[in-house]
């Protein structure tokens, strides 16, 4: 399986401010998903991390307030921007498809960023 | 569009009894992964296991079994003589496959199952 290390494990911020969470993955994969979890609910999809390109979105959620990158096969940050007390999340990247085989179609998590916006 | 049912919000069960949990999908693909995952109350999501849709044979992983039913779009997760360490929110996911061959897609996610499992 791919490694995967998220930062920041957890994070207290201010409404208004924005917060970066980078995802590193030991192998290159081919796809990079950003996932948003809010308390007790399932996950959904913020939007598809494309190596070089703009990500693509969801319904519901915008370039502007997630805006992402992916500059190479093993690395993805997630900004969530201008925060409210309604981004209080866990926010979870996700990776299928090791680009050197082996990984198949399995789909793993980092360990999330658990965010509170106060 | 796809969509994925977990009918159980919480199950409580006490150590060493059998558990089911469901989960029911919907799907217009012919061809789809299934996925279950274990998240703890740590947060992490761990990946128990995932099943493409040509393949019914049922699996066994030590106190874990998969029940795949394609007649009846279900695709239930057994743990059998229950300990207090499974006690987690479980997840069942579906996935297209799509041309690429079924990495390219994203989750569909059931709203989870919060399994207690009582000394």
């Amino acid at each position: 399986s791919a490694v995967i290390s998220q930062k920041p494990s957890r994070d207290i911020c201010q409404r208004g401010t924005s917060l970066t969470i980078q995802c590193q993955v030991d192998s290159q994969v081919t796809m990079m998903f950003w996932y948003r979890q809010q308390p007790g609910q399932s996950l959904t999809l913020i939007a598809t991390a494309n190596q070089g390109s703009e990500a693509t979105y969801e319904s519901g959620f915008v370039i502007d307030k997630f805006p992402i990158s992916r500059p190479n096969l093993t690395f993805s940050t997630l900004t969530v921007s201008n925060m409210s007390p309604e981004d209080s999340s866990i926010y979870l990247c996700s990776v299928r498809g090791l680009v050197l085989g082996g990984l198949g179609t399995e789909a793993f998590f980092g360990q999330g960023t658990r965010l509170t916006v106060v | 569009a796809q969509k994925v049912t977990q009918a159980q919000t919480e199950i409580s069960v006490v150590e060493k009894e059998d558990v089911t949990l469901d989960c029911v999908y919907e799907t217009r693909d012919t061809t789809y992964y299934l996925f279950w995952y274990k998240q703890p109350p740590s947060g992490e999501l761990v990946f128990l296991i995932r099943r493409n849709s040509f393949d019914e044979q049922n699996e066994i992983s030590g106190r874990y079994s998969w029940n795949f039913q394609k007649s009846t779009s279900s695709f239930n997760f057994t743990i059998t003589a229950s300990q207090v360490v499974d006690s987690a929110v479980y997840f069942c996911a579906l996935s297209e496959v799509g041309v690429s061959g079924g990495s390219n897609y994203k989750l569909t996610f059931g709203k989870g199952t919060l399994l207690t499992v009582n000394p």
